[in-house]
């Protein structure tokens, strides 16, 4: 078993639509959650950090984390076509920033006109 | 957000030959550097973590002798590949480690085929 899933796509909805993308995790070590957005042949692109559970958001994307369920979400409201990428959960069992992060296969998102 | 840079940003190479790829921290110091390598329609794979001032963590499987890491100052970190043969051919991935912040930023990648 993976320590990371992700559904990995593709997922295709139309603008202006609510898109949920979902990992789930095995290690309940890990305390710390990113998102990240990656376009075709680019790097990945912080999108979102969280260290406890409930909700974070920022402009159109939440990121909820459920530490009981070993279950992370990302929301985007109100999706365009530029949010078009493959998004990639990640994980560590302590600050990201100076350890390890697990990432998922990443789901890949078209949002179409 | 925080800057990383890569470069090359695309090379091709000859079997055989040595590659070097540079990252640097732009806008910020970055103690602590991560490699990954990303195949097509899969997740990043960490190659090694690169300590500035000290020898590079390997994880496992990945070949030391073959993928030279040298994190000589606290905004640049280069990884060589040494003696590259068509299945090392990738997406080569930089990360720096901001310690001001609890995150990591990402480079744009190097894509290397080689020939």
């Amino acid at each position: 078993q993976k320590e990371v899933e992700q559904d990995p796509g593709p997922l295709s909805v139309p603008e202006g639509a609510i898109v949920s993308l979902n990992c789930t995790y095995s290690n309940s070590a890990f305390q710390y959650f990113m998102w990240y957005r990656q376009y075709s042949r680019k790097g990945p692109e912080l999108l979102m950090y969280t260290y406890s559970s409930g909700n974070k958001e920022d402009g159109r994307f939440t990121a909820q984390v459920d530490k009981s369920s070993k279950y992370i979400s990302l929301f985007i409201r109100d999706s365009q076509p530029s949010d078009s990428a493959t998004y990639l959960c990640a994980m560590s069992v302590v600050a990201g920033g100076g350890n390890k992060l697990t990432f998922g296969t990443g789901t890949q998102l078209k949002v179409e006109l | 957000g925080a800057v990383v840079s890569q470069h090359p940003s695309r090379v091709i190479c000859k079997s055989g030959t040595s590659v070097k790829i540079e990252c640097r921290s732009l806008d910020f110091q970055a103690t602590t550097m991560f490699w990954y390598r990303q195949f097509p329609k899969k997740s990043l794979m960490l190659m090694a973590t690169s300590n500035e001032g000290s020898k590079a963590t390997y994880e496992q499987g990945v070949e030391k002798d073959k993928f030279l890491i040298n994190h000589a100052s606290l905004t640049l970190s280069t990884l060589t590949v040494t003696s590259a043969h068509p299945e090392d051919s990738s997406f080569y991935i930089c990360s720096a480690r901001d310690f001001t912040k609890e995150t990591q930023y990402f480079g744009p990648g190097t894509r290397l085929l080689v020939l």
